[in-house]
């Protein structure tokens, strides 16, 4: 069964650093997608991508965070200037048109 | 008032019983719900979409009661391996992004 995979499993990065997490979606979706969970709190919806642009956001994602397509395969999340409380399990999904998002194993980061 | 609300729980039950929870969501707008399961540390997983009639998916029942806004999800005859927690999932605006609940804890004991 295709799956939604992520790397790194898990990262971690000094306040102000930039990291990028990655992605490989389902190879047949079209729509991706970036959450975050703050441990122990709900899931959030940061990002939605189809096209090469960005459908939808939240308030979470301002302009320290970006995402990318680079080529056929990967989707990446970039946070430039790292903060505390960035800390969190970040979650790609991917799906096709008004289908079931299916989830990636997560990334989770630590920022100290 | 949240998207979503759910009870935390956790609710304790031994192997065997059936359990029930509620979910309710804020925008009478929203078109698709879905229980989602998520064990610990670990990504969210589909346990079954919602529909408007109510489904049924082996040992677990969905049903949807649009005019008072809750979702329900019961577990019959709960088996260990039921234990998690169950997130209540909206799609609050048909657009694609997903409101998360907190989650429903379920401990199932033996």
């Amino acid at each position: 069964e295709p799956e939604v995979t992520q790397t790194p499993s898990h990262q971690v990065t000094q306040m102000g650093q930039e990291v990028i997490l990655r992605c490989v979606p389902i190879s047949n979706h079209l729509y991706f997608y970036w959450y975050r969970q703050i441990l122990g709190q709900k899931v959030e919806f940061l990002v939605s991508f189809y096209n090469n642009e960005i459908s939808e956001k939240s308030e979470i994602f301002d302009d320290q965070f970006s995402v990318e397509r680079p080529d056929g395969s990967n989707f990446t999340l970039k946070i430039r200037s790292t903060k505390l409380e960035d800390s969190a399990m970040y979650f790609c999904a991917s799906n096709r048109l008004a289908e079931t998002q299916y989830f990636g194993p997560g990334t989770r980061l630590l920022v100290l | 008032r949240k998207e979503v609300e759910q009870d935390p729980g956790p609710f304790n039950v031994p192997e065997g019983a059936t359990v029930a929870f509620n979910c309710t969501y804020s925008n009478s707008a929203s078109q698709s719900f879905f229980w989602y399961r998520q064990d610990c540390r670990k990504e969210p997983k589909l346990l079954m979409s919602v529909y408007s009639s109510g489904n049924e998916d082996g040992r677990f029942t969905a049903q949807l009661n649009r005019a008072s806004q809750y979702i329900s999800l019961l577990i019959r005859d709960s088996k260990l391996s039921d234990s998690a927690t169950y997130l209540c999932v909206v799609n609050p605006s048909n657009d694609y992004k997903l409101s998360f609940g907190a989650g429903t804890t379920v401990t199932v004991r033996a």
